[in-house]
């Protein structure tokens, strides 16, 4: 079975300074990996994915992501962060069950608190 | 023009009662998903749905019934509510049922059980 962690249910950060979401993943395979982002009030919507292309992903907003098998981690950054960016972050798996289905599995969440 | 549509919004209830929540894309999406997010923010699957099949059922209570009358449409059905079932439900569609596929989630159904 696959899983992933995150760790810090809060970052805070500083307008303007880099952000840092961490993810790990335990998984047997080659796993497909999403970092989702939820703004108060709303559904979650996909921020990057890593599909086994490259290993650094680049998504919307500035952020981006980079895949390191040897250290099993999907971490999440941003070179300066904008108040916008307050929200909750999610990782998340491809998980297979039985009968072929792939089940979408989620971290934690990390809520990320951008301070002026 | 919204993407995951869900109705109602908010709903609350008294324990006991029966309610439903709907799920309709318009996206062209062949698979469809209920998801539940506790207060904690943990977000857990509970069924999907591919073209109008049953393909994933996640150790839900029976008194959770999914119901797909197409595959642009999911809707949810909670026979004798009780106070645990209070949480933010979302439907969410992707393309299909392949790992790498993106999720659109709708903007959820606030549950309160009195």
């Amino acid at each position: 079975a696959q899983s992933v962690t995150q760790l810090g249910s809060h970052v805070s950060v500083s307008e303007g300074a880099l952000v840092l979401l961490r993810c790990n993943y335990s998984s047997s395979v080659p796993p497909y990996l999403f970092w989702y982002v939820q703004y108060p009030n709303q559904g979650l919507q996909l921020l990057l994915k890593y599909t086994s292309a490259a290993t650094l992903v680049k998504g919307i907003n500035g952020f981006e992501a980079e895949f390191k098998k040897s250290e099993t981690s999907f971490h999440l950054t941003k070179p300066s962060a904008h108040m916008s960016d307050a929200a909750e972050y999610f990782c998340a798996v491809s998980e297979q069950a039985s009968g072929g289905s792939y089940i979408p599995t989620f971290g934690r969440g990390t809520s990320l608190i951008v301070h002026p | 023009d919204t993407a995951v549509s869900q109705t109602p919004k908010y709903l609350v209830t008294q324990m006991g009662n029966d309610k439903s929540i709907k799920c309709e894309q318009n996206l062209g999406h062949d698979t469809m998903y209920w998801y539940k997010q506790d207060s904690k923010k943990f977000l857990k699957i509970m069924f999907s749905y591919n073209n109008k099949e049953l393909i994933i059922n996640e150790t839900v209570p029976n008194r959770f019934s999914p119901k797909s009358p197409d595959k642009a449409h999911l809707n949810l059905h909670i026979n004798s509510l009780e106070l645990g079932d209070s949480a933010v439900y979302f439907c969410a569609s992707s393309q299909g049922r392949a790992p790498w596929e993106t999720q659109y989630f709708g903007p959820g159904t606030r549950l309160l059980v009195l």
